[in-house]
């Protein structure tokens, strides 16, 4: 496997469920980030880990919990959630959050549906 | 005032034009800039990154920087219709060591 994954890619949810996204990055980065794209709305910004560390909770509600084991992997525990929920979650990682090595490079994606 | 505005389009272009994509922010004193592309239902692909006033090439892309005027542009020479995509604008704000603010994205159509 190369550069970042995510799974699942499609995830159907009732309201009442929990379940658990999975993010993992080969490419030797020390910090990791959860995207939320919904349509016509540009990318929110979710949560920042930096080795291993969060650095950002971007005002996330608490159905939202997001868990970083290591630099390498990242998840985002999701529960009680909201129909409004429903968008794109990304995943994305970067060397470093210090000096100009800003470059983000995201995952495919998980497709999340709430019902 | 958005922080980052681009115009959503759809900007359609004849294959073998110059695509002009163009993107402004509100926080002066931001440093660095990029210029994602994404494909429908895929996920955002970085193509551009430039942190200095002027142009930086490469191959059929340019990115143009000025940070007097608060834009950021993304030129694509010799478009080809593989090139049909949304191109997400984001920058660094200052103060903030990790966070990107993106733009809505321009829906780019190269036609035939």
């Amino acid at each position: 496997e190369t550069g970042v994954t995510q799974t699942p890619r499609h995830l159907v949810m009732g309201m009442t469920n929990k379940k658990s996204l999975k993010c993992e990055q080969h490419l030797g980065h020390n910090a990791m980030y959860w995207y939320k794209q919904s349509a016509k709305k540009p990318l929110e910004l979710m949560f920042v880990y930096n080795f291993k560390e969060q650095t950002e909770n971007n005002s996330v509600p608490s159905r939202f919990s997001p868990e970083c084991p290591n630099s390498s992997h990242l998840f985002l525990h999701l529960h009680t959630l909201q129909p409004e929920d429903s968008a794109l979650y990304l995943c994305a990682s970067s060397p470093d959050l210090a000096g100009s090595s800003y470059e983000q490079y995201f995952g495919p994606g998980t497709r999340l549906t709430v019902t | 005032q958005k922080e980052v505005e681009q115009n959503s389009g759809p900007l359609s272009v004849p294959e073998g034009a110059i695509a002009s994509l163009n993107c402004t922010y509100s926080d002066r004193g931001s440093q660095s800039f990029f210029w994602y592309r994404q494909y429908s239902g895929k996920s955002p692909e970085l193509i551009m990154s430039i942190y200095s006033n002027g142009d930086k090439e490469d191959g059929r892309f340019t990115a143009q920087l000025n940070k007097a005027s608060q834009y950021v542009s993304l030129l694509i020479r010799d478009s080809q219709p593989s090139d049909s995509a949304t191109y997400l604008c984001a920058v660094n704000p200052p103060g903030t060591a990790s966070k990107l603010t993106f733009g809505t994205g321009t829906r780019l159509q190269v036609t035939l």
